[in-house]
C-alpha cells in the first residue's frame, strides 16, 4: 500500500517560518513534489525534489532525504495569504501522483 | 498559458441523470488526468489519458466513463451516480515527459448527488 503521513493542521503567525514534514512508505518512489490549493481552489505546485537536499524557491523550500523516506516543506516570512492544505505528493511511476493527508496552515496576524 | 480551464464550477444531479464534465488545456500537453477529491482528503487518481490514448484506470466503477476527444480535451460521462460520489472533481495535465512532470490542476467542478 501507499501511505504519506503529514500533521492535520500548524498554526503560526505573519513573519514566521513553519515546516510542515511528510514521511511516506510507497511502492515506488521518483521523487516529491508540494501543491498548495486554498479553499475552493485548485492544487497548485510549489516544489519538486528527486534528489536528496534542500531546493530553494522564493520564500518556499523544499528538502527531501530518500535514506528517511522523508521530507519537509518550509515557508519563511509567512503571510495571511500562505493560509491554505498544502499536500506532500510522490510520483510512484509514470503519470502516477499519490497525495500525502495533506496539513492545513492557519497564519494568524 | 498555463491555465486548465474546467466546466461546469458546480452541478448537482439526480441519481438517474446523465451529465458530463468538461476540461480543456492550450499548453500543449499530452497527460489528461481526472481526480477525485472528498472534503479535507487529498485528491485521488481516477483516470490518465496519454496522447489521447486511456493509460490508467484506478479500478473506477463503470459509472464514470472518461473521453478524450483531442489532446486539448478532456470528457468524464456522468451516469446512475450514487450519493457518495459527490465531491470535487479536478481535472489536471502535464507534458508527459516521465515521472518528473508537473502536473497542472483546474479549479475543479464541485459535484453533488442528491
Amino acid at each position: 500500500g501507499q501511505s504519506l503521513e503529514q500533521p492535520s493542521e500548524v498554526t503560526a503567525v505573519e513573519g514566521a517560518i513553519v515546516q510542515i514534514n511528510c514521511t511516506y512508505q510507497t511502492s515506488g518512489f521518483y521523487g516529491l513534489s508540494w501543491y498548495q490549493q486554498h479553499d475552493g481552489g485548485a492544487p497548485t505546485f510549489l516544489s519538486y525534489n528527486a534528489l536528496d537536499g534542500l531546493e530553494e524557491t522564493g520564500r518556499f523550500s523544499s528538502f527531501l532525504s530518500r535514506s528517511d523516506s522523508y521530507g519537509y516543506l518550509l515557508l519563511q516570512e509567512l503571510q495571511m495569504k500562505d493560509s491554505a492544505s498544502y499536500f506532500c505528493a510522490v510520483a510512484t511511476g509514470f503519470q502516477k501522483l499519490v497525495f500525502g493527508t495533506g496539513t492545513r496552515l492557519l497564519v494568524s496576524p | 498559458d498555463t491555465e486548465v480551464t474546467q466546466t461546469p464550477k458546480h452541478l448537482v444531479m439526480g441519481m438517474t441523470n446523465k451529465k458530463s464534465l468538461k476540461c480543456e488545456q492550450h499548453m500543449g500537453h499530452r497527460a489528461m488526468y481526472w481526480y477525485k477529491q472528498k472534503a479535507k482528503k487529498p485528491p485521488e487518481l481516477m483516470f490518465v489519458y496519454s496522447y489521447e490514448k486511456l493509460s490508467i484506470n484506478e479500478s473506477v466503477p463503470s459509472r464514470f466513463s472518461p473521453e478524450c476527444p483531442n489532446s486539448s480535451l478532456l470528457n468524464l460521462h456522468l451516469h446512475a451516480l450514487q450519493p457518495e460520489d459527490s465531491a470535487l472533481y479536478l481535472c489536471a495535465s502535464s507534458q508527459d515527459n516521465g515521472a518528473s512532470d508537473t502536473q497542472y490542476f483546474g479549479p475543479g467542478t464541485r459535484l453533488t448527488v442528491l
